[in-house]
């Protein structure tokens, strides 16, 4: 099976800039997940896709978005791009509904806003 | 809320030592435990979990049991490799969600 797909895997940006990650999760899984992560604030969560829903979302402005499609591949969107905004956004996906279900992570966006 | 405290980094050791890494936890309910690691420039890995009090997760080596009374999931290896260093997360999943919440993350280097 492939592993968990991230495009583009090096994004550089400026400001007020939007911009638009996609993540093709492994092949049956239908959970997705997106994490931001910086050398500061360390892995944060964003939000989890689940059948096309979001079912859970982390603490951050309505600037960021995301959205999954019937295939499961998920977009994350992020307008009007502050410096701050300058990560690593990892998406991730797994199998089921249990918590103790492993998730996989692709390898990363590398996005940089200048 | 739900959080999960690591020991401070980096950590620095020479082949074949010892290696604890600390991590403790503040959950409600039953929440699943889990280690990730990443070598530079990739995305994690899963290197073990364990998802109910006492239970052990191992994998290449690395061990973790699952307590409940202190709170904690300590990683332990009794031989480190120099292909060990990388960064270790500790990691928290949250009921019935995909959400996970992680550690500060712990640097490990491993010198021959």
């Amino acid at each position: 099976k492939a592993g968990v797909t991230q495009t583009p895997r090096y994004l550089i940006k400026t400001r007020g800039q939007q911009v638009t990650l996609s993540c093709s999760p492994i092949s049956g899984h239908r959970s997705v997940s997106w994490y931001q992560q910086t050398p500061g604030q360390g892995l944060q969560f964003l939000f989890e896709y689940f059948s096309e829903t979001q079912r859970n979302k982390g603490n951050f402005p309505g600037r960021f978005s995301g959205r999954q499609f019937s295939n499961s591949r998920s977009e994350m969107n992020v307008s009007t791009l502050e410096l701050g905004d300058s990560a690593l956004y990892l998406c991730a996906s797994k199998d089921g509904e249990q918590a103790n279900n492993e998730q996989f992570f692709g390898p990363g966006t590398r996005l940089t806003v200048l | 809320g739900n959080s999960v405290t690591q020991m401070e980094g980096p950590v620095t050791l020479s082949e074949e030592a010892f290696l604890t890494i600390n991590c403790t936890y503040t959950a409600t309910g039953y929440p699943s435990l889990f280690w990730y690691v990443q070598y530079p420039g990739e995305g994690l890995q899963l290197l073990l979990k364990a998802t109910k009090a006492d239970d052990k997760g191992s994998n290449k080596g690395f061990e973790a049991t699952y307590r409940k009374e202190t709170t904690s999931f300590h990683l332990e290896k009794g031989s480190v490799q120099v292909s060990d260093s990388a960064v270790y997360f500790c990691a928290l999943g949250a009921s019935n969600t995909g959400k996970l919440i992680f550690g500060q993350g712990t640097t490990l280097q491993v010198k021959p």
